[in-house]
């Protein structure tokens, strides 16, 4: 298994502008994470979802931060306008239960 | 809440000396237990588990960490660091809604 795949691998965009950030779990998971990383916030969870159905969205920052799960091989993170403080590296991570969680190797996000 | 503690921001040891990096968590019951390590630009990568049992488990890269319920600790050990080792070292708890619940990390650095 290729693991968890994540794209882009770097994204510089401007202010204002739509990102779209995506995942492909590992297959046969049934559990999908989105963190986001920062300097001075640490490792912070932002969705999550079990089964494609989102459970738990109270990290997620505002109205601008949406997520989606149309298949369970598949999620998006959108962010829309981005804004400079959106900055920062995005996780996304799969599990199969209770075991241990495969992260992807990131997005790093610059809004310029 | 449930919450996961890492008392320790930045730990400096030199090659050759032991390592304890501290966790503490906040459950009403005993959580699955994990500790992850990342290195710079990349994603986490899992060293150990604890989820029953034997409450001394020994991972990836000649880790171990203790697991003690009367102290809601699980500390991650060892004995000789190297250079290898510098990283951020993150403990994580996974809950009964599946959800992993990560502490703020803890920056290794090593001393040649």
């Amino acid at each position: 298994d290729a693991g968890v795949i994540q794209s882009p691998r770097h994204e510089v965009t401007e202010m204002g502008q739509e990102v779209t950030l995506r995942c492909k779990p590992i297959s046969g998971h049934n559990s999908l994470f989105w963190y986001r990383q920062t300097m001075m916030r640490g490792l912070e969870l932002l969705i999550y979802f079990n089964n494609n159905v989102p459970i738990d969205d109270s990290g997620m920052p505002e109205d601008r931060f949406s997520a989606k799960m149309p298949n369970a091989s598949f999620s998006t993170l959108k962010i829309q306008p981005s804004e400079p403080r959106d900055s920062a590296v995005y996780f996304c991570a799969s599990s199969g239960g209770v075991e241990k969680l495969f992260f992807g190797s990131g997005t790093q996000l610059s809004v310029l | 809440a449930q919450s996961v503690t890492q008392p320790d921001i930045h730990i400096t040891v030199s090659e050759g000396a032991s390592l304890e990096l501290r966790c503490n968590y906040s459950y009403g019951a005993t959580p699955y237990l994990f500790w992850y390590v990342q290195s710079p630009g990349q994603g986490l990568q899992l060293l150990l588990k604890y989820f029953s049992g034997d409450t001394l488990v020994q991972g990836i890269k000649g880790f171990e960490a203790e697991f003690k319920r009367s102290q809601s600790s699980f500390n991650l050990r060892k004995p000789s660091v190297h250079w290898s080792d510098a990283a951020e070292y993150f403990c994580a708890a996974l809950d009964y809604g599946q959800n992993f619940v990560f502490g703020p990390g803890t920056r290794l650095s090593v001393l040649p």
